[in-house]
């Protein structure tokens, strides 16, 4: 595609509820990241994955956040028994690697009520 | 883990200069400046790597002190769509990548 997407572009959960958020990077782009944006905050790394090396999960901020990118692809952030402090943007980008332009997503606006 | 970065906020007219700072409590090995739009995703600016490299493609022009740990972005003759909040992104050791944003810079520029 022509950027990263991501979808949906708004989610409204309730607590205690599993979301799923996805991206769709630019194709061949090999390295992709997960960002969370607090209202009026910076940018939070939560995870990134390279080519097929294991990804670095350092900052995912607790067991119920996973993330997987299938076939070097799309990748889908997993939210488990959503709490209302998880309510955020969360960013996606997608770069050719290191020392590279990354290219971000609109993101996806959650909301957990 | 989090770059600081300074000032918060600042409001400039057009054509007035500005500078953002941009500190790291651990080493720095490349500096990444992004800019977000109210509402809109960050767009790359630019990267900063040791040894004076820079990669940009933008008439914004940056420094990066290695020994103080810090960068420093310098937007002058300011227009008005410089307007925007200014992150920087610090590397994870030997990956090359923007890891680690600080809270970033709102500038706002006034006709």
């Amino acid at each position: 595609g022509a950027g990263v997407s991501q979808s949906p572009s708004n989610k409204v959960t309730e607590k205690g509820k599993d979301v799923e958020l996805r991206c769709d990077p630019i194709s061949g782009h090999t390295a992709l990241y997960w960002y969370r944006q607090s209202l009026g905050q910076g940018l939070e790394f939560l995870i990134y994955f390279q080519g097929n090396s294991a990804p670095d999960k350092s900052g995912l901020p607790s067991d119920r956040f996973s993330a997987e990118r299938t076939g070097g692809s799309v990748s889908t952030l997993t939210i488990q028994r959503t709490q209302q402090e998880d309510s955020a943007v969360y960013l996606c980008a997608s770069s050719w690697g290191g020392y590279t332009e990354a290219f971000f997503g609109q993101g996806t606006r959650l909301t957990v009520v | 883990q989090q770059p600081v970065q300074s000032p918060q906020a600042v409001i400039l007219r057009e054509g007035e200069d500005a500078v953002i700072n941009c500190s790291s409590s651990k080493a720095l090995y490349s500096v990444h400046w992004y800019r977000q739009k109210h509402g809109e995703a960050p767009v790359f600016l630019m990267i900063l790597l040791k040894g004076g490299e820079q990669k940009g493609h933008e008439k914004i022009s940056a420094s990066f002190n290695e020994k103080k740990q810090q960068s420093s972005l310098y937007l002058t003759a300011s227009q008005l769509s410089y307007s925007g909040t200014y992150f920087c992104g610090t590397e994870k050791e030997g990956t090359g990548n923007q890891f680690y944003f600080g809270t970033g810079t709102s500038l706002t520029v006034i006709p």
